[in-house]
């Protein structure tokens, strides 16, 4: 079974800082991982996805993330947090190809950015 | 630019009454799905559709239905309004799996509160 974990519900950091928020995984494929953003009363959009090729994912708005195989992670990170940063963040993990239910999502992430 | 609409963005409605939630998108997605959104939850799988006319039950189906009478539109049912029904819907669609995994394309949200 597919099943991903947020490690934070809730990350703190001042402005220009680096942002870190944490992922973990677990799943019988090799997977899809996805992060999404979602601004306040917004819908979800989509940050970053691994499919299997660079390990390393490079998305919009500075954030990029890590596929680690050996620690079954898939850490977001940003260098300098802006203050439009603040939002909730979801690490989504696919479900193997050929199914239609193909997303299991993280409970999400809370990240505020502080002046 | 791409979009899911859902048709209304915020609902208010009784105990008791039947409530229609409406989704179009304009991507020719054959995939189609519905979600609540609570928070500490995050994002919960009620229904999803492969196919018009085709529809599976996700992780808590119980007091929805759901309807896909044409590709483009995926409406979503409560039969009877109940206040623990109260939360964030959210609409997306995808391609299907076996053309690559993109990820979803979402709306913006209908906060329905059962009052």
């Amino acid at each position: 079974a597919q099943s991903v974990t947020q490690l934070d519900s809730h990350v703190s950091v001042s402005e220009g800082t680096p942002v870190l928020l944490r992922c973990n995984y677990s799943s019988s494929y090799s997977p899809s991982l996805f992060w999404y953003v979602q601004h306040p009363n917004k819908g979800l959009q989509l940050l970053l996805k691994y499919t299997s090729a660079a390990t390393l994912v490079k998305g919009i708005n500075g954030f990029e993330a890590e596929f680690k195989k050996s620690e079954t992670s898939f850490h977001l990170t940003k260098p300098s947090a802006h203050m439009s940063d603040a939002a909730e963040y979801f690490c989504v993990v696919s479900f193997p190809s050929g199914s239609a239910r193909q997303l299991t999502f993280g409970s999400g992430t809370q990240l505020t950015v502080l002046p | 630019d791409v979009k899911v609409t859902q048709s209304s963005r915020y609902l208010v409605k009784r105990t008791g009454e039947k409530v229609f939630l409406e989704c179009v998108q304009d991507m020719d997605h054959e995939n189609m799905f519905w979600y609540r959104q609570d928070p500490g939850l995050g994002l919960r799988l009620i229904y999803f559709s492969y196919d018009v006319k085709m529809k599976e039950k996700g992780d808590i189906p119980e007091g929805y239905s759901v309807s896909r009478e044409k590709k483009e539109r995926f409406s979503l049912i409560l039969e009877s309004a109940s206040t623990n029904q109260t939360s964030m819907y959210l609409c997306a669609s995808s391609l299907r799996a076996a053309r690559g995994n993109y990820g979803y394309t979402f709306g913006s949200g209908t906060r329905l509160t059962v009052v």
